[in-house]
């Protein structure tokens, strides 16, 4: 069966960096992609980017760019997501879902879902 | 970017009523890409419908979604006590694969 692992919660200070890991099991890797999406206490879905395990390629929201980083690791069939000069406004629980969409032309959509990781952001 | 405006925000209604959810697009989506998600308290999302009308796998025939270019529509035949949940609509057709803000269905 598909599932998805994410690692555990993290509390961080201002400033500071986090990263995330997502380990998939039970489908080919390579044939998806993973996307990113995260939820602020209380508030709705922000997608935040998507990466092909196939290839690597990338595709961030522009809100984002240059604070976030995907990677993927096939030998593990790991994606990890990290994110730099974390602010009080980025503590949210991190989904990590795989996406149908395997190749940066294309589109698709996100049938299952990590557990989510909480990343909390306080001094 | 392409805005999803979900309405009305909640909804409030019985056990075995029909639950009509919308979803506006500020853009036509592409494709009709266009996926709707249940959430409940605690829980990851769950996929329902892709491509506009499209059950996902394992979602019961209560669930139908319809609608193309801007305007899409979830509903909701005979609410089950487990259907009371928050619900989202995301295009995937453009980057960004932006999500609505979300419908609450509770119960009344």
């Amino acid at each position: 069966q598909v599932q998805l692992v994410q690692s555990g919660a993290e509390v961080k200070k201002p400033g500071a960096s986090v990263k995330v890991s997502c380990k998939a099991s039970g489908y080919t890797f390579t044939t998806y992609g993973i996307s990113w999406v995260r939820q602020a206490p209380g508030q709705g879905l922000e997608w935040m980017g998507w990466i092909s395990a196939y290839n690597g390629n990338t595709n961030y929201a522009q809100k984002l760019q240059g604070r976030v980083t995907m990677t993927t690791d096939t030998s593990t069939s790991t994606t990890y997501m990290e994110l730099r000069g974390l602010r009080s406004d980025d503590t949210a629980v991190y989904y990590c879902a795989r996406d149908h969409q395997a190749h940066i032309v294309g589109a698709g959509t996100c049938d299952y879902w990590g557990q989510g990781t909480l990343v909390t952001v306080s001094s | 970017e392409i805005v999803l405006t979900q309405s009305p925000g909640t909804l409030s209604l019985s056990p075995g009523e029909r639950a009509t959810l919308s979803c506006r697009a500020s853009q036509s989506v592409s494709g009709s890409y266009l996926a709707w998600y249940q959430q409940k308290p605690g829980q990851a999302p769950r996929l329902l419908i892709h491509g506009a009308s499209s059950r996902a796998a394992g979602i019961p025939d209560r669930f139908s979604g319809s609608g193309s270019g801007t305007d899409f529509t979830l509903t909701i035949n005979r609410l089950e006590p487990e259907d009371f949940a928050v619900y989202y609509c995301q295009q995937y057709g453009s980057s960004p694969k932006t999500f609505g803000q979300g419908t609450k269905v509770e119960i009344k």
